[in-house]
């Protein structure tokens, strides 16, 4: 099966610059989540999705960011305006249901450098 | 709320020998225990994972990992190291039943030296 689908790979804009990140999830795989990850950290949540309703956004900073995943399937996660802080690579990754049980399945992350 | 720590950044290992990358965790609950490796400029793919049962959990590429709840620990292990496996590791936990919410520590990078 297709793995998780981000684009794009790489993003380099100037800060205060709006950007927007795409994720398609495996086929089937109803929840879906949105990382941050600094370098040389671990993946922080920023929000999950079950099906179309965003049921954990608590870490998703509200003032700059946004996320959205219409009908369910594919989604995107935009920053406006972007700081320099924001500089990390997001990390999109989907699994089967909201089973606590279920492994995550990772796409390859889009890597933001905010200049 | 739940927490899990890696406390060495780095590993080296020769090849050949046997690698452990350790992991401890907190939660009030039951925990669900996760380990997830990253290559360079790729997304974490899953390892293997501890719900319940046998407390020693076979995964993917030979590794394996030991639930001891006494000591809250959940170490990653491989009885051969290869050169193939320098990367970058992640342990993860959440609470199992309660709260869907996967915390992961921040990763211990493992050399494997030929």
């Amino acid at each position: 099966e297709a793995g998780v689908v981000q684009s794009p790979r790489y993003k380099i804009i100037e800060k205060k610059q709006p950007v927007a990140f795409w994720c398609n999830p495996i086929s089937g795989h109803n929840t879906l989540y949105w990382y941050l990850q600094n370098l040389g950290q671990g993946p922080e949540l920023l929000i999950r999705y079950e099906n179309e309703e965003a049921v954990d956004d608590s870490q998703l900073p509200k003032d700059r960011f946004s996320a959205e995943r219409l009908k369910g399937v594919d989604s995107t996660l935009k920053i406006q305006p972007a700081e320099l802080g924001d500089s990390a690579v997001y990390l999109c990754a989907s699994s089967r249901s909201q089973g606590s049980y279920n492994e995550q399945f990772f796409g390859p992350g889009t890597r933001l450098t905010v200049l | 709320a739940q927490s899990v720590a890696q406390p060495e950044d780095q590993v080296n290992v020769a090849e050949g020998n046997p690698l452990t990358v350790k992991c401890t965790y907190s939660v009030s609950g039951n925990p669900y225990l996760f380990w997830y490796v990253q290559y360079p400029n790729r997304g974490l793919q899953f390892l293997l994972k501890y719900i319940t049962g046998d407390n020693l959990v076979k995964g993917s590429y030979g590794f394996e990992a030991e639930f001891n709840k006494s000591q809250t620990s959940f170490h990653l292990k491989k009885p051969s190291a290869l050169v193939s496996d320098s990367a970058l590791y992640f342990c993860a936990v959440r609470e199992g039943a309660r709260d869907d919410k996967i915390i992961f520590g921040k990763g211990t990078r493992l050399h494997i030296l030929p």
